[in-house]
């Protein structure tokens, strides 16, 4: 069975320091992937998706990035986070891009202070 | 107008009391349609999928309405364990939109 890793669990970061979260999938082969940002009291924001190694769609540029260097593996990374950065940061799979169902990894709750 | 649109609640019932739920979409081209479950401060899980012809999985019931570009969520006997975030989900040319969320409390 499919199974999808996010670490760290919970990240507490000054404003201005770099961010990487980290997210792999086991168990399944070219998966779609992507990461999402849900601020408090706020829905899901898609930030990134990816079809395959190296090919990244950005949906919200900001100060975010987002990284495939692996078929299983992605990276949302930052240079220099912001207040506004805070959130629960979730990264998901799927099989088909335009209408499987996704499943998401525990989610990192990241702090910027 | 929003995508996804759903009522943010809360809902609080009693438990065993039946409870509906509708979410409106913008997008008429939208062809999957999903109802995703997230309890507090934990990640989205997939409940169940949304066919036009409406499908049922125990206790709960999804139905579809295309011409009023609606979806519902009817959960019957409601246990305490129901209580959480209800997110309607549909989907674009290649992601997924979700809305902000129901929030179900059933009480003892």
């Amino acid at each position: 069975s499919q199974t999808i890793h996010q670490w760290p669990a919970t990240l507490v970061q000054p404003v201005g320091s770099p961010l990487s979260l980290e997210c792999t999938v086991e168990g399944t082969s070219n998966p779609n992937l992507y990461w999402y940002r849900q601020a408090a009291g706020r829905g899901l924001q898609l930030l990134f998706y990816s079809v395959g190694i190296g090919q990244i769609s950005s949906e919200v540029p900001q100060n975010l990035s987002a990284s495939r260097p692996q078929d299983r593996q992605f990276i949302l990374s930052s240079k220099k986070l912001l207040l506004s950065d805070s959130g629960f940061y979730l990264c998901a799979w799927s099989v088909a891009l335009r209408e499987g169902e996704q499943y998401f990894g525990p989610g990192t709750r990241l702090t910027v202070t | 107008r929003k995508e996804v649109e759903q009522d943010p609640g809360p809902f609080n019932v009693p438990e065993g009391a039946t409870v509906a739920f509708n979410c409106t979409y913008s997008n008429s081209a939208s062809q999957s349609f999903f109802w995703y479950r997230q309890d507090c401060r934990k990640e989205p899980k997939l409940l169940m999928s949304v066919y036009s012809s409406g499908n049922e999985d125990g206790r709960f019931t999804a139905q579809l309405n295309r011409a009023s570009q609606y979806i519902s969520l009817l959960i019957r006997d409601s246990k305490l364990s129901d209580s959480a975030t209800y997110l309607c989900v549909v989907n674009r040319a290649d992601a997924l939109n979700f809305g902000k969320g129901t929030s179900l409390l059933v009480t003892p």
